[in-house]
């Protein structure tokens, strides 16, 4: 099956701890993005990248980071410097083609602080 | 600040009827997209309608796009129970690095009463 994974589908992060979520697609797209949702809201960006070794902060970067190592994998960090981190993550994927970048979205993870 | 503003914030109908939902944006776009969310899951992509198309169809999904006004559509035509959903319009903007980045507004939810 083709498509976009992400684990784990819940977190708990302690005070201070930074915590990493999984995102990884088996779809060849070239481009990846991290999103957070809060409750009622839309989707704001946090990271995306166009090309492996390269990504470029969203919106709201601070106290996350990245990397793309490989094609298929874009994990996200959300460090203890993320003072506000319960939110739902979603990573989408998509191909760089011309006339629009359609995005292919993952599961989400939700992310609890305890 | 949301580029994309979605009218109404909810919307209730009856099986059978329609259902219209606007978007409004700031900035010149290079496309417009809509995607819909079922609860606690990631999004789906529904439909792309590039700046210099005016209307575009797609199963009982239809989609207009006013650039002079700077806004856009989705009409979903005899609703069913299953569309029952959240729907995101998206701005398509492209960055000084040729990345085509969204940005989504803080969506529609639609209740579609058997």
């Amino acid at each position: 099956d083709g498509g976009i994974t992400q684990s784990p589908k819940y977190l708990f992060r302690k005070e201070g701890q930074n915590v990493t979520l999984s995102c990884e697609q088996n779809l060849n797209h070239d481009a990846m993005y991290w999103y957070r949702q809060d409750p009622g809201q839309g989707l704001r960006l946090i990271y995306y990248s166009q090309i492996v070794n390269d990504f470029q902060k969203g919106d709201i970067a601070e106290g996350y980071s990245v990397s793309r190592e490989k094609k298929e994998s874009f994990p996200l960090t959300v460090t203890s410097a993320q003072k506000n981190p319960t939110a739902f993550y979603l990573c989408a994927s998509s191909p760089t083609r011309r006339g629009g970048w359609t995005q292919y979205f993952g599961p989400g993870t939700r992310l609890l602080v305890l | 600040s949301q580029q994309g503003e979605e009218d109404p914030q909810a919307l209730s109908i009856q099986e059978g009827e329609n259902a219209t939902m606007n978007c409004s944006y700031k900035t010149s776009i290079n496309n417009l997209q809509w995607y819909r969310q079922n609860s606690g899951r990631g999004l789906v992509h529904l439909i792309l309608i590039r700046s210099n198309e005016r209307e575009k169809h797609s199963g009982r999904l239809r989609v207009t796009l006013d650039t002079s006004k700077k806004s856009s559509s989705l009409l979903i035509t005899a609703s069913r129970a299953a569309d029952t959903a959240s729907y995101f319009c998206a701005t398509a903007l492209i960055t000084q690095g040729g990345s085509e980045k969204l940005v989504f507004g803080k969506g529609t939810k639609l209740t579609v009463n058997p």
